[in-house]
């Protein structure tokens, strides 16, 4: 089975901190991508990544940056963490064309 | 742009009963849809998928058809458990590169003993 890892289950930062959520998979997908859930509002893309060192805005980017040094990591960092960056972080892989497989998320709350 | 518009919940249910939760969605091309389904303090798991036009997805006793006439995906299961008690999230993807899921609101089902 594909697995998605995320190296935090739960995280509280203060407010103005870097902050570096990280994700590794292994099955050699070549999509990588960092959504936020809230409630109400769904799952909202920040990043993708379609290959190392390839990545493209999704739909809510502000605040957010990532690296894809390596093709199994992708990082999400929070340049200057913001109480309303307080939320669920998804992590999910795919090939192309395929479906995409979670990681049990990263619950942040900044402070 | 692409989206996914699903019936808010929650929807509450005894055991037994039938669920539907409808989803219909906007998209250029030809998308795939997909369900996921999040249970408590998980993340989402791929509950089933369709890539094209009169597709049936199924799995678990869920079943949804891709119909494109009525740009539509509903779920359907006949006889629901109490361990179906989730979040449910339709979803799309469309053609190009990097294989971006857009997602529905979600929908909290509740099935009460």
């Amino acid at each position: 089975d594909v697995k998605v890892t995320q190296s935090s289950r739960y995280l509280v930062k203060r407010t103005g901190e870097k902050v570096f959520l990280e994700c590794v998979q292994d099955m050699d997908h070549e999509n990588m991508f960092w959504y936020r859930q809230d409630p109400g509002l769904g799952l909202r893309l920040i990043y993708f990544s379609y290959d190392v060192k390839m990545k493209e805005k999704g739909d809510i980017p502000e605040g957010y940056s990532v690296s894809r040094e390596k093709k199994e990591r992708f990082s999400l960092i929070l340049e200057s963490a913001s109480t309303n960056q307080t939320s669920m972080y998804l992590c999910a892989s795919s090939l192309q064309g395929g479906g995409y497989t979670f990681g049990s998320g990263t619950r942040l709350t900044v402070v | 742009g692409d989206s996914v518009t699903q019936m808010e919940g929650p929807v509450t249910l005894s055991e037994e009963a039938f669920l539907t939760i409808n989803c219909t969605y906007t998209a250029t091309g030809y998308p795939s849809l997909f369900w996921y389904v999040q249970y408590p303090g998980e993340g989402l798991q791929l509950l089933l998928k369709a890539t094209k036009a009169d597709d049936k997805g199924s799995n678990k006793g869920f079943e949804a058809t891709y119909r494109k006439e009525t740009t539509s995906f509903h779920l359907e299961k006949g006889s629901v458990q109490v361990s179906d008690s989730a979040v449910y999230f339709c979803a799309l993807s469309g053609q190009a590169a990097g294989n971006k899921l857009t997602f529905g609101g979600g929908t909290r089902v509740l099935v009460k003993p």
